[in-house]
């Protein structure tokens, strides 16, 4: 059964750039990859959205290889309260096109 | 963007019983979704809840264990019923405001529920 996968946590200093790499091999030909943000007791955040190529916003880029079977999130020069857990949102046509979250990446910010 | 509340917040309930969990959201919208999310753990769907037609459950995911009701656009409840310990999770909401094409979606802030 294909599954979303992340890297279950990394640790990071402040002012540096963070990469969150998310795997998934079977994305449905039609479907976005969208990253998320929580921080504890609260629901998830959007952070960034893309289709393929890069995409860069204020707080966020993610890129996207050709083959589309991975994008990665990268948090440029981050501080103590990036610290939070990750996680990437795609479809999964092994699945039926259901959105499936990855298992989200715990990113602390050390100071 | 769009601004989402639930209530209860959290709640501790005894097993056998049942729990209604509200989500409000500040505009119309279509899609609206269930999550639960056990701790320390990812997101996982319950069911997608439209205005006007009945809800759809994923897998593993019952109606009759967890009915929902979409009387509107910007109001939904979702109940556990005959709760058991393995129930105490996080019950989020969520929208998608572009009819859920680009599944961008909004969160409420969840309801912790504590089975006893």
């Amino acid at each position: 059964l294909a599954k979303t996968t992340q890297p279950i946590s990394m640790d990071s200093y402040e002012g540096q750039e963070v990469n969150i790499t998310c795997s998934h091999n079977n994305i449905a030909t039609n479907d976005y990859i969208t990253w998320y943000q929580q921080f504890p007791s609260q629901g998830p955040r959007f952070i960034i959205q893309g289709y393929k190529t890069k995409v860069t916003n204020e707080v966020a880029s993610l890129f996207i290889p050709a083959d589309r079977k991975s994008s990665t999130l990268s948090l440029p020069r981050v501080s103590l309260s990036d610290t939070a857990v990750y996680y990437c949102l795609v479809g999964d046509r092994s699945a039926g096109n259901k959105l499936t979250f990855g298992g989200g990446t715990r990113v602390l910010v050390k100071p | 963007s769009a601004v989402i509340s639930q209530k209860p917040s959290r709640d501790i309930c005894q097993r056998g019983t049942s729990l209604t969990i509200q989500c409000q959201v500040d505009s119309q919208v279509t899609m609206m979704f269930w999550y639960r999310q056990q701790p320390g753990q990812s997101l996982t769907l319950i069911a997608t809840a439209n205005q006007g037609s009945e809800a759809t459950y994923e897998s593993g995911f019952v109606i009759d264990k967890f009915p929902i009701s979409r009387p509107n656009l910007t109001f939904s409840t979702l109940t556990v019923s005959n709760m058991s310990p393995e129930d105490s999770s996080i019950y989020l909401c969520s929208v998608a405001l572009d009819g859920g094409f680009t599944d961008t979606q909004y969160f409420g802030p969840g309801t912790r529920l504590t089975v006893l």
